[in-house]
């Protein structure tokens, strides 16, 4: 079945400690991104990739990380998780060149406290 | 930034009837697409409309497109309950593979 999975699902943390959101899709898909989603905001952009070691800043890449070293995965790193970054994120691939549409994950509720 | 605004933010309607969404949009751009997202969960692309294009159509939804207004609509005929969910405008640019995403309209229908 084609894919993208997140994980984990929820997570509860603390400020300041180091955590790591992991996608992956299973479609051979050029083009990942990460969203985040608050209320009365819709979905802001991250970061994204365009494909293997390929990646540029979103709408709101201020303390996240990315990485793109293999096609079916793109992480999505927070050195130092503060409240501010307590959201709902979604990550979501797309063919790339001509092909637009996107394929969303079940998102992954983080709360930072 | 937000490039798609939708309106209106909320719609409630009975079942059966027709909901109507619009969306505004500043800057040209390649297409627009309409999601939706069920409470919490991941958007699921509905319908992807090009810049060339006027009118589209997907089972009880219908897409229209004007680029001299910079907007767009989402008909969706004969609404059930499981219409109820939240829907989204999406734009996407000439270059790059970006979307950028509207607040959405948040629909409720009423069985």
């Amino acid at each position: 079945e084609a894919q993208v999975t997140q994980n984990p699902r929820y997570l509860i943390t603390v400020t300041g400690k180091k955590l790591t959101v992991t996608c992956s899709q299973n479609m051979n898909h050029e083009y990942m991104s990460w969203y985040r989603q608050d209320p009365g905001l819709g979905l802001r952009q991250i970061y994204y990739s365009m494909n293997v070691e390929v990646t540029d800043k979103g709408d709101v890449p201020e303390g996240y990380k990315v990485s793109r070293k293999e096609k079916r995965n793109f992480p999505l790193i927070l050195e130092s998780p503060s409240p501010n970054q307590t959201s709902l994120y979604f990550c979501a691939s797309s063919g790339g060149t001509g092909s637009y549409e996107q394929y969303f994950g079940p998102g992954t509720r983080l709360t930072v406290t | 930034s937000q490039q798609g605004e939708e309106d209106p933010q909320a719609l409630s309607i009975q079942e059966g009837e027709n909901a109507t969404m619009n969306c505004s949009y500043k800057t040209s751009i390649n297409n627009l697409q309409w999601y939706r997202q069920n409470s919490g969960r991941g958007l699921v692309h509905l319908i992807l409309i090009r810049s060339n294009e006027r009118e589209k159509h997907s089972g009880r939804l219908r897409v229209t497109l004007d680029t001299s207004k910079k907007s767009s609509s989402l008909l969706i005929t004969a609404s059930r309950a499981a219409d109820t969910a939240s829907y989204f405008c999406a734009t996407h640019k000439a270059a790059g593979n970006k979307l950028t995403f509207g607040g959405g309209t948040r629909v409720l229908v009423k069985p």
